[in-house]
């Protein structure tokens, strides 16, 4: 079956640093990938859609230039989380839409755990 | 807005089959999906309806009308590695971008 990975898995970084967390599909290629924000007891809320080679779009809510998303291959997107802050702190969880796959399955990594100080 | 509404929290007996409702509102649709989460974990993907009906994958079915704006996901034989969260989530668009409800969590007793 179709395999995300992240990393790093978890996070503690203090008030006012960036973080970069990592989004790779291994076995296949990836041409969207989004990212999902998770608060504890909580559902899963799309951040962005990441598109290999074009801009991330960003969902109503979210700050750009906060939460910068590059996709600079069909393997790999990365979010910064730009001076974070403690109300950051949450489950950052990416998915990526298989090309060959029908495209009806988005296949989950495992979540990066943030913790801001 | 888009919202997507599940009971919060259900409880069933081992051997039991149990019912989880989704409704939907949503601008676009092009069908439901269902996950399953356990505590710490990522999401796994358990099926999807685009037409109405039911779709049947060993123990999970799933079943969708758009005419109600409505779908479930019929768990039967439960066991105890069942008690999860599960979230419906709606694809509204041909971006494939998945909104997602609020969640169920399952508990599954002896």
């Amino acid at each position: 079956g179709a395999v995300v990975s992240q990393h790093p898995s978890w996070v503690i970084c203090k008030s006012g640093t960036s973080v970069k967390i990592e989004c790779r599909s291994l076995d296949f290629q990836a041409t969207t990938m989004f990212w999902y924000r998770q608060f504890p007891k909580q559902s899963l809320m799309l951040m962005a859609t990441s598109n290999e080679g074009s801009k991330a779009t960003y969902e109503q809510g979210v700050e750009k230039d906060k939460f910068l998303i590059n996709h600079a291959s069909l393997t790999l997107s990365t979010l910064t989380v730009t001076s974070a802050h403690p109300e950051d702190s949450s489950f950052y969880i990416c998915s990526a839409r298989a090309l060959d796959r029908g495209g009806e399955t988005q296949y989950f990594g495992p979540g990066t755990r943030l913790l801001v100080l | 807005g888009q919202s997507l509404e599940q009971p919060s929290e259900v409880t069933a007996v081992e051997g039991a089959i149990v019912q989880i409702n989704c409704t939907y509102q949503t601008s676009g649709f092009y069908g439901l999906s269902w996950y399953q989460q356990h505590d710490g974990g990522a999401p796994t993907f358990l099926s999807y309806n685009a037409l109405d009906g039911l779709e049947e994958t060993g123990r999970f079915s799933s079943f969708l009308s758009r005419s109600d704006s409505y779908g479930y996901l019929l768990l039967q034989e439960l066991q105890m590695k069942d008690s999860a969260s599960y979230f419906c989530a709606a694809r509204m668009d041909s971006s494939y971008k998945l909104i997602f409800g609020s969640g169920t969590r399952l508990l599954v007793r002896p």
